[in-house]
């Protein structure tokens, strides 16, 4: 049984350009979260994803937003990159139901310079 | 709103040494609680989880947590650590239904010989 993968691993990318990360959820798994690890800090919510709505969203600016497919797999986007953003992206799939276990995956290693 | 605080940074323990990360939240409605450990490049992984019932929970790797509602506690146990264990845990809490994961600051266990 395949777990939550991420990909790509690592990405560098240059003030003001867009990035997309993408993330399979764990097989059954039909909700989607993305979250920002800075270094030295807890992972923070961004928003989440179930049925192809975004469901939740935490306290991140516009320039972040996300997709889901109906495969369940899911896409999130940063615009205009700032130094900021550089974070470790992890990605965790849940079912909406008890016993509310979220899975995560290994995460996306985003350098922003 | 909910909130967690993981009271320490970092904690020192020789090997097969006793160890307890402390853990506290605050929330206006029922939580869930869950420890969460990350070793170096990686995603978390879950240790323990309380939902509800017993208020001792037991996870992987010989972990264990008591919830403690009159005190808003979740403090994570282990009665010997292994130099293994070394690595970045984190407490967490959700209101449930798969929704969003707040989580502490994150406490690094730092296991010697």
């Amino acid at each position: 049984d395949a777990g939550v993968t991420q990909s790509p691993t690592h990405l560098i990318k240059t003030r003001g350009q867009q990035v997309t990360l993408r993330c399979s959820p764990k097989s059954g798994h039909d909700t989607v979260s993305w979250y920002q690890q800075a270094l030295g800090q807890g992972p923070q919510f961004i928003f989440q994803y179930y049925e192809e709505e975004e469901r939740q969203r935490g306290n991140f600016p516009d320039r972040f937003s996300g997709h889901q497919f109906p495969n369940y797999s899911s896409e999130l986007n940063v615009n205009a990159l700032l130094l900021g953003d550089s974070a470790l992206y992890l990605c965790a799939s849940t079912l909406t139901s008890y016993p509310y276990e979220q899975y995560f995956g290994p995460g996306t290693r985003l350098t922003v310079t | 709103a909910q909130s967690v605080t993981q009271l320490d940074s970092q904690v020192p323990v020789f090997e097969e040494a006793p160890v307890e990360l402390r853990c506290n939240y605050s929330s206006s409605v029922s939580v869930y609680l869950f420890w969460y450990v990350q070793y170096p490049n990686q995603g978390l992984q879950l240790l323990l989880k309380y939902l509800s019932g017993s208020t001792l929970v037991k996870g992987i790797n010989g972990f264990e947590a008591e919830f403690n509602k009159s005190q808003t506690s979740f403090h994570l146990r282990k009665p010997s650590v292994h130099i293994s264990d070394t690595a970045e845990y984190f407490c967490a809490a959700t209101t449930g239904g798969g929704n969003k994961l707040t989580f502490g600051t994150g406490t690094q266990l730092k296991v010697e010989l």
